[in-house]
Formats: structure tokens, sequence, C-alpha cells
């Protein structure tokens, strides 16, 4: 199993631009989690789908940020427009479901400028 | 709301050093406990975990057993290695959310 794929792995952008994260989970997991990692608040849950319904998107910022998930085996993080304190790595993870061990990504490093 | 607090690091140990990250939670119920643990670079991997309460989840020589009077899930290990050189994050399931500790770094010297 390729485990859970993210891309890009690196991703360098000015102020303003829109930025879009892509994560494949493993095959047959039905709950998808979105986390973004920083020094100064740590490991925060941003948003959680299973089935491809949204269940809890508490953790999501504000309305810069966006996500979709519109099949099984694809989900995107959208921010429009970025800014610098959105710097961050952000995590995908995968799961059979909400209370099964969570497998995850291995993030994509934002830098916006 | 729940929480989870582990013990400051970094932690510096040489190695065959006997390890303890400290971990205790808050939470309603009884949620699920996990180690994770993320090395340079890479994402988190899940180490150990327990479902219930006096639960012993064990990995890798890694051990941490389900304290549910004293609200915690200690992380121990006999005897260390460079290789285990890593940031460890306690977390709790809540509901499908995991809610992480702030990470610990541990540095182990040869």
């Amino acid at each position: 199993d390729a485990g859970v794929i993210q891309s890009p792995r690196h991703e360098v952008t000015e102020m303003g631009q829109e930025v879009t994260l892509r994560c494949k989970p493993i095959s047959g997991h039905n709950s998808l989690f979105w986390y973004r990692q920083t020094m100064m608040r740590g490991l925060e849950l941003l948003i959680y789908f299973n089935n491809n319904v949204p269940i809890d998107d508490s953790g999501m910022p504000e309305d810069r940020f966006s996500a979709k998930m519109p099949n099984a085996s694809f989900s995107t993080l959208k921010i429009q427009p970025s800014e610098p304190r959105d710097s961050a790595v952000y995590f995908c993870a995968s799961s059979l479901g909400p209370e099964n061990e969570q497998f995850f990504g291995p993030g994509t490093r934002l830098t916006v400028l | 709301g729940d929480s989870v607090t582990q013990m400051e690091g970094p932690v510096t140990l040489s190695e065959e050093a006997f390890l303890t990250i400290n971990c205790t939670y808050t939470a309603t119920g009884y949620p699920s406990l996990f180690w994770y643990v993320q090395y340079p670079g890479e994402g988190l991997q899940l180490l150990l975990k327990a479902t219930k309460a006096d639960d012993k989840g064990s990995n890798k020589g890694f051990e941490a057993t389900y304290r549910k009077e004293t609200t915690s899930f200690h992380l121990e290990k006999g005897s260390v290695q460079v290789s285990d050189s890593a940031v460890y994050f306690c977390a709790l399931n809540q509901g499908g959310k995991l809610i992480f500790g702030q990470g610990t770094e541990l540095s182990v010297k040869p």
C-alpha cells in the first residue's frame, strides 16, 4: 500500500495567491482528516470527512480556507487568498473510520512570503 | 474542553538510558489514547495505543498504560537508541477528533 499521498511536498507562494493542497487517502479508508502544524499552535485538526461528507469543520481558521472531497480517493484544501500567517506544515490523514487509527501523509510545507 | 498536556522538551539522553515522557489528559468519558512519533521531515506514525482503562500499549520497546485514576498515559522505554531521536506526541481520540499534546522532542546521544 502506498500510504496517504500528499502533493506538493513543498509550496512557496506570495501573499494573496491561491494555494491548493492535495491528498489521496489509503484505498478503502472512509475518513479523511486535514491538520495544520505550527510551532506556535502545534497540531490542529482543521476539518474531517466521513464517507466524503464534511463532519466537523470547526477548526477551519476562516473563510479563506475551504476543503472538498469530491470522491473517496481525493481531497483538496484551498487557501484563497493566502497570507504569511498561513505558513505551516499541512498534514492529511485517513482511517477506516473516525475512531480508528489514523495514517498520516508526509505533509505539505507551505511558505507564504 | 478536552486537552492533552505533555512534559516539555527537549529531552536529551545517552544511549541505553531509561526514557519517560509524561502525558496527562482532560476529557469527558473514556477516550482512546495514542502515542505518535514524528521523525525529521516526515509525517506522524502511530507508535502505540490503548482503548480502555488499564490497557497497556506497546511497540518497538515502548510502553504506555492507560491510567484512568490519574488521567495519564506516560510513555516509557527501558533502553533508548540514537534512532529513537524524534518528536513524540500524546493524543486522545474524542468522537473522531484527535487532540494532540504539544509534542516532546527526544534527542539520544551515542
